[in-house]
């Protein structure tokens, strides 16, 4: 039970702001929220994770809600490169991460 | 750095063979070792952890094992493959705790 609910699939366009949503209602306080994506024929890359305050990276941008129940994975300039599948997952400590279905992101030349 | 090396990147058995998959990962010490599975088209299935050497908890009852026989190395094994066993087998790592996962690059295996 990957305990986090993503929608099935998005589309961008290329050059435009991408955000990718996530819900995880029943996070618990010490959870951290981590974001992955996996290019076709590859194995999983990890983006950025948080636990509460808002994160940037070089890939990525990610927002938490106040109430931590959910978050959202910015790409500020989506590019053909960006087309994969993105995972949000709760990171328990020292438990293994459990992959969802993620969204499969397109994007639009 | 760090780096995770996984072989071999693809691989074709027959049916009844057995199966060796090896990972070792350099730069770091007891790490959290994982092996996944991603059937054609599916999402990734948790097979096996491991915390420690000699430690493996297994997540899906199958006909697959997995060891830890040193600190960096951890191996996925079968006696004997089945057709449901073809998929994309990755070995990942991680630090305690809540830091990030690295995985390796994948062994596609396909049992005819």
């Amino acid at each position: 039970d990957a305990k986090t609910t993503q929608p099935n699939s998005m589309e961008s366009n290329e050059e435009e702001p991408v955000h990718l949503p996530c819900n995880h209602s029943t996070i618990s306080g010490t959870d951290y929220i981590h974001w992955y994506r996996q290019l076709p024929s590859q194995g999983p890359e990890y983006v950025i994770h948080g636990l509460t305050s808002n994160v940037n990276n070089r890939m990525a941008s990610l927002a938490i809600a106040e109430d931590r129940k959910s978050s959202t994975l910015i790409l500020h300039r989506a590019t053909l490169r960006d087309a994969a599948v993105y995972y949000c997952i709760r990171n328990s400590g020292n438990t293994p991460l459990v992959f969802g279905k993620g969204t499969r992101l397109s994007v639009i030349a | 750095s760090q780096t995770i090396h996984q072989w071999p990147a693809t691989l074709v058995q027959p049916v009844g063979s057995p199966l060796s998959l090896e990972c070792t990962v350099e730069g770091t010490s007891n790490p959290n070792l994982y092996w996944y599975r991603q059937a054609a088209g599916r999402g990734l299935q948790l097979l096996f952890y491991s915390v420690g050497i000699g430690q493996i908890s297994s997540e899906v009852p199958q006909n697959l094992s997995a060891s830890r026989p040193q600190d960096r190395q951890f191996i996925l094994s079968s006696k004997k493959l089945l057709l449901s066993d073809s998929g994309f087998y990755l070995c990942a790592w991680k630090r305690r705790a809540y830091t990030e996962a690295f995985f390796g690059q994948g062994t596609r295996l396909t049992v005819v």
